[in-house]
């Protein structure tokens, strides 16, 4: 069975400071993908990153950047100098790469980012 | 990029009626098509999993009866609500599966439909 967890319900921030979204998994497949969505208030799930398990690799793109631990099962999620648009719920999700796989998803993040 | 549609993006419907929520894939054919349901502050929940012309595995505590899901064609998944009541009151989302992309762990997902039953 999988399992995400996001121990963070909801974080508040003011503008222009960063944060990090917590991300814990378990699965017992060797080779699987983690993603990360956003969805603003208006619902529509808005993809954000996919990495497969044999990446390690921390990835940066703008003012995102992901921190992939395998040791820790972890995948953090890290916005640098945030922005109210950045306001929104944040879900991390996970699944594996067989047919039959499904996308099982965490509870969620709420980011509240204030001016 | 992978294009998946709804339709209706919300409806309001009274109880014990019936409505219908329609997902296709715009410019890809979907396989595998799945459907979710989220209540207010909560996760995405897997509801079902439909595969072209064969019947739609439900997860469990999914009423199959409740929830007909159809998937006829390689771009078109319904979801039909019967008999709606104000707790089926939710937002509905439906993602696809590029069938021939090889690439069994991506989904696209719609934009979600908002139904409210009165």
């Amino acid at each position: 069975a999988q399992k995400v967890t996001q121990a963070q319900t909801e974080i508040s921030v003011v503008e222009k400071e960063d944060v990090t979204l917590d991300c814990v998994y378990e699965t017992r497949d060797t080779t699987y993908y983690l993603f990360w969505y956003k969805q603003p208030p208006s619902g529509e799930l808005v993809f954000l990153i996919r990495r497969n398990s044999f990446d390690e690799q921390n990835e940066i793109s703008g003012r995102y950047s992901w921190n992939f631990q395998k040791s820790t099962s972890s995948f953090n999620f890290t916005i640098t100098a945030s922005q109210v648009v950045d306001s929104a719920v944040y879900f991390c999700a996970l699944t594996g790469i067989s047919g039959y796989s499904t996308l099982t998803f965490g509870k969620g993040t709420m980011l509240l980012v204030s001016p | 990029g992978a294009v998946v549609s709804q339709h209706p993006s919300w409806v309001i419907c009274k109880s014990g009626t019936s409505v219908k929520i329609e997902c296709r894939s715009l410019d890809f054919q979907a396989t595998t098509m799945f459907w979710y349901r989220q209540f207010p502050k909560q996760s995405l929940m897997l509801m079902a999993t439909s595969n072209e012309g064969s019947k739609a595995t439900y997860e469990q505590g999914v009423e199959k009866d409740k929830f007909l899901i159809n998937h006829a064609s390689l771009t078109l998944s319904t979801l039909t609500v019967t008999s709606a009541h104000p707790e089926d009151s939710s937002f509905y989302i439906c993602s696809a599966r590029d069938g021939h992309s090889g690439a069994s762990y991506e989904q696209y997902f719609g934009p979600g439909t908002r139904l409210t039953v009165t």
